[in-house]
């Protein structure tokens, strides 16, 4: 079965400090994958996403993912967090042509300290 | 605001009674989706709109839920004889296509009592 999973569910970072979360997906065959986030109150939004070429994308604010087919992982990335990142990170995946929903992972709870 | 609007934001129930949700995707957008997120948890796929035509659905999805999406604009999702059980938020998406990502609402929140 298709599935997404994160292995961080919480992470507590100070300022500053570089960033990676992990994701790794089981897809067979071509894989679309995303991050979302989710700020305290607030809906989920796009950070970055890949489809095809090159592996190392660049989302907003900063964030970065590498795609590594041979390790099946999406880790995502940034070289130095501020409080503002202090959110909910979420790593989703779509089978390439799939017409049902993207799948989620359970999220990373980031924590900036100041 | 041209985002992706859910109504109500929070619904409180006495179990067994019946709920219904709406969501207003961007208009053009052909494609709707409803996932559900409970605490500590990814949000889970639903179900899932081409314009009006409802495509595919979650084994999540009992025979308590429907959902419609008359012409191919918004969308209600129902509950019927709601149980604690269903307690979560309740999440709209809509898209362009897959290439696109989503675009999210900000939730329905359910609490049954």
């Amino acid at each position: 079965a298709q599935s997404v999973s994160q292995h961080n569910h919480h992470v507590i970072l100070s300022e500053a400090a570089s960033l990676e979360l992990g994701c790794n997906y089981s897809y067979g065959g071509t894989v679309n994958l995303f991050w979302y986030v989710q700020y305290p109150g607030q809906h989920l939004q796009l950070l970055l996403k890949y489809f095809s070429g090159d592996p190392l994308v660049k989302g907003i604010k900063g964030f970065e993912a590498e795609f590594i087919k041979s390790k099946f992982s999406f880790n995502l990335r940034k070289p130095s967090v501020q409080w503002s990142d202090t959110a909910e990170y979420f790593c989703a995946g779509i089978s390439g042509g799939g017409a049902d929903g993207l799948t989620f992972g359970k999220g990373t709870h980031l924590i900036i300290q100041p | 605001d041209t985002g992706v609007s859910q109504n109500p934001r929070h619904k409180i129930t006495k179990r067994g009674q019946n709920v219904t949700f709406r969501c207003d995707p961007i208009s053009e957008h052909n494609r709707l989706y409803w996932y559900r997120q409970t605490l500590g948890q990814g949000p889970e796929f639903l179900t899932y709109f081409q314009n009006e035509a409802q495509l595919e659905k979650s084994r999540l999805l009992s025979d308590r839920f429907s959902a419609e999406r008359p012409k191919g604009s918004f969308s209600t999702l129902e509950i019927q004889r709601t149980e604690q059980g269903d307690s979560a938020m309740y999440l709209c998406a809509s898209s362009p296509g897959t290439a696109y990502g989503y675009t999210f609402g900000s939730g329905t929140r359910l609490t049954v009592v």
